[in-house]
């Protein structure tokens, strides 16, 4: 398809599991994004990729939350020891530009994690 | 850190009716984006504006940036159910810098 497209779209996992959540942006699109969204809140930022780099993890929560984008394309968000607080929807997006971005923020659907 | 307010948290307004969505940033901003995501769903994109003074348009959505860049307004006029939704700003503080969003305004339009 031509949008962002995030699998698994829906995921439960037992306190404790490890997951992965996979985003495939829009093909050569540079930069790519990932947002925890809470129930009734706007996306926090969680870290940030030009290509392969990643530029800012300052939104990672803790150290059990790990971001790759190793060929610059597809990226992977792992979270390790899943906690109950870690249940959210985890937004990707990708746009064109790199530092010479400007353009519209490209999303996917999603990936709703609940962890019971 | 820069943060983004967003006033009022929810609308509930009579269809037909105009309505105003404020935006608010405690810095300067290099870009201020609207977006607008259904329950369940994606962000979908409205407008970016990046110039002081700035104003755009898209069919009955009215966005413009204050001069000092500060500062941004959504208008819906003569407002649909279609309209209803989440708003949700984002901006980033510069060329190179994450983009973070604001906790969304929630617009209930009455029939």
């Amino acid at each position: 398809g031509a949008g962002v497209s995030q699998s698994p779209r829906y995921k439960v996992a037992k306190r404790g599991q490890d997951v992965a959540l996979r985003c495939d942006p829009i093909s050569g699109h540079v930069s790519l994004f990932w947002y925890q969204q809470a129930l009734g809140q706007g996306p926090e930022f969680l870290t940030y990729f030009q290509n392969e780099a990643q530029l800012d993890k300052s939104g990672l929560p803790s150290d059990r939350f790990f971001a790759e984008r190793p060929e610059g394309s597809v990226s992977t968000l792992k979270i390790q020891r899943t906690q109950q607080e870690d249940s959210a929807v985890y937004l990707c997006a990708s746009t064109f530009g790199g530092g010479r971005n400007t353009g519209e923020l490209f999303f996917g659907e999603g990936s709703r994690l609940t962890v019971l | 850190s820069q943060e983004l307010e967003q006033s009022p948290q929810s609308l509930i307004v009579q269809e037909g009716k105009n309505l105003t969505i404020n935006c608010t940033s405690s810095k300067t901003l290099y870009g201020l984006y609207w977006y607008k995501q259904k329950y369940g769903e994606g962000l979908i994109f409205l407008m970016m504006l990046q110039k002081g003074g700035e104003e755009k348009s898209h069919e009955k959505i009215t966005a413009k940036l204050d001069e000092k860049k500060q500062q941004s307004s959504l208008h819906i006029t003569a407002s649909q159910p279609s309209h209803a939704g989440t708003y949700l700003c984002g901006a980033r503080g510069n060329r190179d810098d994450k983009i973070i969003f604001g906790k969304g305004t929630r617009l209930h339009i009455l029939p």
